[in-house]
């Protein structure tokens, strides 16, 4: 089975609202994340990381929570705007392995304006 | 800003040829990867390599996949005999250390026909 999934596959919201995407991982020796966006025929694009020694981290806009506990990860979208229209995705570096990543299956979000 | 920059953009091939993908990473990158996405799927991970060598694989990476690094700058993905399931985007990825944010290419989209 996949190691790394997310609860919704498409999330639509108004222009300006906020935006919340979530992921469910399932390998606690998962010691790294990484939120990924991808626009149509173009390669993943870095939003956000977070360390597993961390449960929140912002960025410009972007926030990651992470609980251990229920092993979930969440991307938080402030003020979402149409160029926020893309696939999301989460990712697990299992720890101790040559750092690759492993996917989850994707949300696309649609940012109606 | 740097980038990951991967040639043919498009590789449409038939059934059993052989394919090159090329990839250049960014230059101080040290860990070199190699992934997939089947259209509307996920990203799915086949090669990790560093220090010259394979240092991680995946089950679809098998016997018709090899990988080299012939001159310090590029990093390759070949395809011996190439399958109809083969139609995929690859991406190629770096980064310099694990646990931190990986660098993908545009891709090349490959269409076995």
């Amino acid at each position: 089975g996949e190691s790394v999934g997310l609860h919704l596959p498409t999330l639509s919201v108004q222009e300006g609202d906020n935006s919340i995407i979530n992921c469910a991982y399932s390998n606690s020796a998962s010691d790294y994340f990484i939120w990924y966006k991808q626009e149509s025929g173009k390669g993943p694009q870095f939003i956000i990381d977070i360390r597993s020694n961390m449960d929140k981290r912002q960025g410009q806009r972007v926030t990651v929570l992470l609980n251990k506990t229920v092993k979930h990860l969440s991307l938080q979208i402030a003020a979402t705007q149409p160029g926020d229209s893309a696939v999301y995705f989460c990712a697990e570096n299992y720890g101790g392995s040559q750092g690759n990543l492993i996917f989850g299956k994707g949300t696309k979000l649609s940012v109606k304006p | 800003e740097p980038e990951v920059t991967q040639t043919p953009s498009h590789q449409v091939t038939q059934m059993g040829q052989e394919v090159i993908l090329r990839c250049v990473p960014i230059s101080n990158h040290l860990y070199f990867y190699w992934y997939r996405q089947i259209l509307g799927q996920k990203v799915e991970f086949l090669v990790s390599f560093y220090n010259n060598e394979i240092s991680e694989k995946s089950e679809i990476f098998d016997d018709q996949f090899s990988v080299e690094r012939p001159d310090g700058s590029n990093f390759t993905l070949k395809i011996r005999s190439t399958k109809l399931e083969d139609s995929a985007m690859y991406f190629c990825a770096s980064r310099y250390r694990t646990n931190t944010e990986a660098f993908f290419g545009q891709g090349t989209r490959l269409t076995v026909v």
